[in-house]
């Protein structure tokens, strides 16, 4: 069974580019969380994806969306990127939005100069 | 809503002494409880959960925590320490009525050899 997987692994942009960041789901996990993990904090929820709809979301401005496929992998977009946008982007799948255990992948590190 | 506490950002232990680590919760609904551990360069993966069920909860590796709702507390514990244990730990809460989980702000251990 395939873990959750994440790509790229580094990134590096400027202010004002946008970014793509990409998630593939455990097998047979139809639910995708995204969240956001600044240097020496814990990760903070962005937003979660249940059968392709947005299904919850954290207090983040509208410049981050996200889309879930029909194979149930996701995009973390992120728009007019700032600086404190720089941080480790985590996906987390589960099996069904009422599942408790989510799994992690190894994350993105986004950094924005 | 939901918010976790989690006492001494590091926490320093010998090889084979007990490990502690302080998590305390505040939530407006039943929680849901969770610890997870990252290592360097990698995503979380979890170590055990408290879904009102037993409140003494074992996981992996070892580790093992208490619910104690008097208390308000869920702190994580292992008898003997190994240096493997090194990496960072977080608790996070899940509320029954939202998808979210809401992390501590982690707590980094070391093991002295």
């Amino acid at each position: 069974e395939t873990g959750v997987t994440q790509s790229p692994t580094h990134l590096i942009k400027t202010r004002g580019q946008q970014v793509t960041l990409r998630c593939s789901s455990q097998s047979g996990h139809n639910t995708v969380s995204w969240y956001q993990q600044a240097l020496g904090q814990g990760p903070q929820f962005i937003f979660q994806y249940y059968r392709e709809e947005e299904n919850g979301r954290g207090n983040f401005p509208p410049r981050f969306s996200g889309l879930q496929f029909p194979n149930y992998s996701s995009e973390l977009n992120v728009n007019a990127l700032e600086l404190d946008d720089s941080a480790l982007y985590l996906c987390a799948s589960k099996r069904d939005r009422r599942e408790d255990t989510q799994y992690f992948g190894p994350g993105t590190r986004l950094t924005v100069l | 809503a939901q918010s976790v506490t989690q006492l001494g950002s590091h926490v320093s232990v010998s090889e084979g002494a007990l490990v502690l680590l302080r998590c305390n919760y505040s939530s407006s609904v039943p929680p849901y409880l969770f610890w997870y551990v990252q290592y360097p360069n990698q995503g979380l993966q979890l170590l055990l959960k408290y879904t009102s069920a037993a409140t003494l909860v074992k996981g992996i590796n070892g580790f093992e925590a208490e619910f104690k709702k008097s208390e308000t507390s869920f702190h994580l514990t292992k008898p003997s320490a190994h240096m493997s244990d090194a990496a960072e730990y977080f608790c996070a809460v899940k509320g029954n009525a939202g998808n979210m989980l809401t992390f501590g702000g982690g707590t980094r251990l070391m093991v002295k050899p």
